[in-house]
């Protein structure tokens, strides 16, 4: 069926740790996945993307894993700050540009 | 500058009323999106819509009525407003090209029904 999940609803973590989002995506012709992360009273902001035909992909403090033999998709946050705590999505580009969005996992960071 | 902003920010109503929800895009993107994003937060998509044309509809009940009066600019009209109707509704643009277009999104409209 049509659906991307996550693992955990929650996750707190310290500042200055690291911490890692899991998503599990059910469509294995899925090509194209997307992190996006929406603080609180904003709209989702791109954070990082990555196509089938790769494994890992890294950002600014931000990698992407993709292990596409489980379906499975992790979004890492290195050295954790207090803006980096929002609600963090994984999504699925089903084709057509169409997204669909995991449950979402809430990020905290402890001071 | 605003890429994809939205209007109203909040819309407060009473059920059975029509309402109007504007979106405007200075992306230069030719693909916009409507999305619904609900009470626990999932963000589900209504339309899309492509240089003015409908590719992306979903079930979504025909009370809601997507316009787009040019590539720029896409509105959602809500008619006869149900308390279901209360969510976030979340605008956004793409540029179509070989797959796997990044979606921007707008700051929301927050709708009431009571």
């Amino acid at each position: 069926g049509e659906s991307v999940g996550l693992h955990l609803p929650t996750l707190s973590v310290q500042e200055g740790d690291n911490s890692i989002i899991n998503c599990a995506y059910s469509n294995s012709a899925s090509d194209y996945f997307i992190w996006y992360k929406q603080e609180s009273g904003k709209g989702p902001q791109f954070i990082i993307d990555i196509r089938s035909n790769m494994d890992k992909r890294q950002g600014q403090r931000v990698t992407v894993l993709l292990n596409k033999t489980v379906k499975h998709l992790s979004l890492q946050i290195a050295a954790t700050q207090p803006g980096d705590s929002a609600v963090y999505f994984c999504a699925e580009n089903k084709g057509a540009q169409k997204l669909v969005f995991g449950q979402g996992t809430r990020l905290t960071i402890n001071p | 500058d605003t890429a994809v902003s939205q209007t109203p920010k909040y819309l407060v109503t009473q059920m059975g009323n029509d309402k109007s929800i504007k979106c405007e895009q200075n992306l230069g993107h030719d693909t916009m999106y409507w999305y619904k994003q609900d009470s626990k937060k999932f963000l589900k998509i209504m339309f899309s819509y492509n240089n003015k044309e409908l590719i992306i509809n979903e079930t979504v009940p025909n009370r809601f009525s997507p316009k787009s009066p040019d590539k720029a600019h896409l509105n959602l009209h809500i008619n006869s407003l149900e308390l279901g109707d209360s969510a976030v509704y979340f605008c956004a643009s793409s540029q179509q090209g070989t797959g796997g277009e990044t979606q921007y999104f707008g700051p929301g409209t927050r709708l009431l029904v009571l």
